[in-house]
């Protein structure tokens, strides 16, 4: 079965840090740019980081840049994301998702996971 | 505030053809980037609907569907039914900053 799994969510305080990660099954890992989608507490979705396939290419959202990290190991077909600095801004469901499509400026996110909730509270 | 603009509701009854706008500026939509749409149901992940403007995948029924034109873009839902109601997505590349997907701020459609 085709599918993403993420993991890692849980209640940190302000400041803290949390390592999300993200299991692909069922289909080629490594030949896909891969990101990360949060949403907060009722609200919309918000784009956070994109990685290539073999991990040249990589950018973030101006919201998190220089505090989160994204990055992948194929062989272990798993996705990244570091966060630190946390803030209670940060809190938000954690959504992995494929690239697919054949302009990279035009790529869309094709199979997404289930998402883990990230709280950050005192 | 999202960078795409989209209403914040709509609502149609059963049956009814309902719209829902996406506006952009000319460093995304307007500057020739495609559009996709995401279907999010309660408590569930979004998922993609239609990708390129207009295209739909496999699955996704010929009553959804997408257009684009100028700073602007558009899904429309035909002949609605009760599983319909969801919230919905736009979501573009914008070229302000290196790599960054903007996304709509949401349409939450309500089949009366």
């Amino acid at each position: 079965e085709v599918q993403l799994v993420e993991s890692g969510g849980g209640l940190v305080k302000p400041g803290g840090s949390l390592r999300l990660s993200c299991a692909a099954s069922g289909f080629t890992f490594s030949s896909y740019s891969m990101n990360w989608v949060r949403q907060g507490p009722g609200k919309g979705l918000e784009w956070v980081s994109s990685i290539s396939s073999s991990s040249s290419y990589i950018y973030y959202a101006g919201s998190v840049k220089g505090r989160f990290t994204i990055s992948r190991d194929n062989a272990k077909n798993s996705l990244y994301l570091q966060m630190n600095s946390l803030r209670a801004e940060d809190t938000a469901v954690y959504y992995c998702a494929t690239f697919s499509g054949e302009d990279p400026s035009n790529w869309y996110f094709d199979l997404w996971g289930r998402g883990t909730l990230v709280t950050v509270s005192s | 505030q999202s960078v795409l603009t989209q209403p914040p509701s709509v609502s149609g009854a059963p049956g009814q053809r309902v719209t829902i706008s996406c506006t952009g500026s000319s460093s995304n939509i307007g500057a020739g980037y495609d559009v996709h749409w995401y279907q999010q149901l309660p408590g569930t992940a979004p998922k993609f609907i239609i990708s390129g403007n207009s295209n739909r995948p496999s699955g996704v029924p010929d009553r959804f569907s997408g257009s684009k034109s100028g700073t602007s873009a558009s899904l429309a839902i035909t002949g609605l039914q009760a599983e319909d109601e969801a919230d919905y997505y736009c979501q573009s590349y914008d070229s302000s900053l290196s790599g960054s997907r903007v996304f709509g701020g949401g349409t939450k459609l309500t089949v009366l």
